[in-house]
């Protein structure tokens, strides 16, 4: 099966750091992109980052960029977003999404809940 | 960057009715990278149509897109219940991915 799982969410102070991982499993991980993308309690879905295959290619939602870092291990069928700087804002259920060639989500994980709070 | 602007906000229909989502570009988009997603009460999103008017694999054939350039739309032929959900378009412009705010669809 085609599967997603994402970890590392949890309460975390503002200006605090989380690392959230996203396994990989029923397919090729290094053919594919990933996408992160978040949704904050009762709002709709904002894109927050998006890697490529190889990793060589990485792009940030501009209200992310400079404190969110994406990487991958495809060697581990792993992806990672470390979050740092974090604010109340950035509170929201993160999501990792495998991308298709023409820049869709095909599969998505069930998420990870993040909340930055004192 | 492009902004993504979905009506109606709400669409309140009775089953076997027909549900017409809006979605539209500030500036055009390459129906390539037009997808839209379907949302039910806490769960993930689902992938619905992809390249504008491709249907995504096992999605019945009451759901269609349609639409180019800066207008596109999403057709719920013959709303059944199990349609309640928040539906959303996606793009892709320029490495960056933009989503709408949503349609919700409630059934009578």
């Amino acid at each position: 099966e085609v599967q997603l799982v994402e970890s590392g969410g949890g309460l975390v102070q503002p200006g605090g750091s989380l690392r959230l991982s996203c396994a990989a499993s029923g397919f090729t991980f290094s053919n594919y992109g990933i996408n992160w993308v978040r949704q904050a309690p009762g709002k709709g879905l904002e894109w927050v980052s998006f890697i490529s295959s190889s990793g060589t290619s990485k792009y940030y939602a501009d209200s992310v960029r400079g404190r969110f870092t994406v990487s991958r291990d495809n060697a581990k069928d792993s992806l990672y977003l470390q979050v740092d700087s974090l604010r109340a804002e950035d509170t929201a259920v993160y999501y990792c999404g495998r991308v298709r060639g023409w820049y869709y989500i095909d599969v998505w994980g069930k998420g990870t809940t993040v909340t930055v709070s004192s | 960057e492009i902004v993504l602007t979905q009506s109606p906000g709400t669409l309140s229909l009775s089953p076997g009715e027909r549900a017409t989502l809006s979605c539209r570009a500030s500036q055009s988009v390459s129906s390539s990278y037009l997808a839209w997603y379907q949302q039910k009460p806490g769960q993930a999103p689902r992938l619905l149509i992809y390249g504008a008017s491709n249907r995504a694999a096992g999605i019945p054939d009451r759901f269609s897109g349609s639409g180019s350039g800066t207008d596109f739309t999403l057709t719920i032929s013959r709303l059944e219940p199990e349609d309640l959900a928040v539906y959303y378009c996606q793009q892709y412009e320029s490495s960056q991915f933009t989503f709408g705010p949503g349609t919700k669809v409630d059934i009578k």
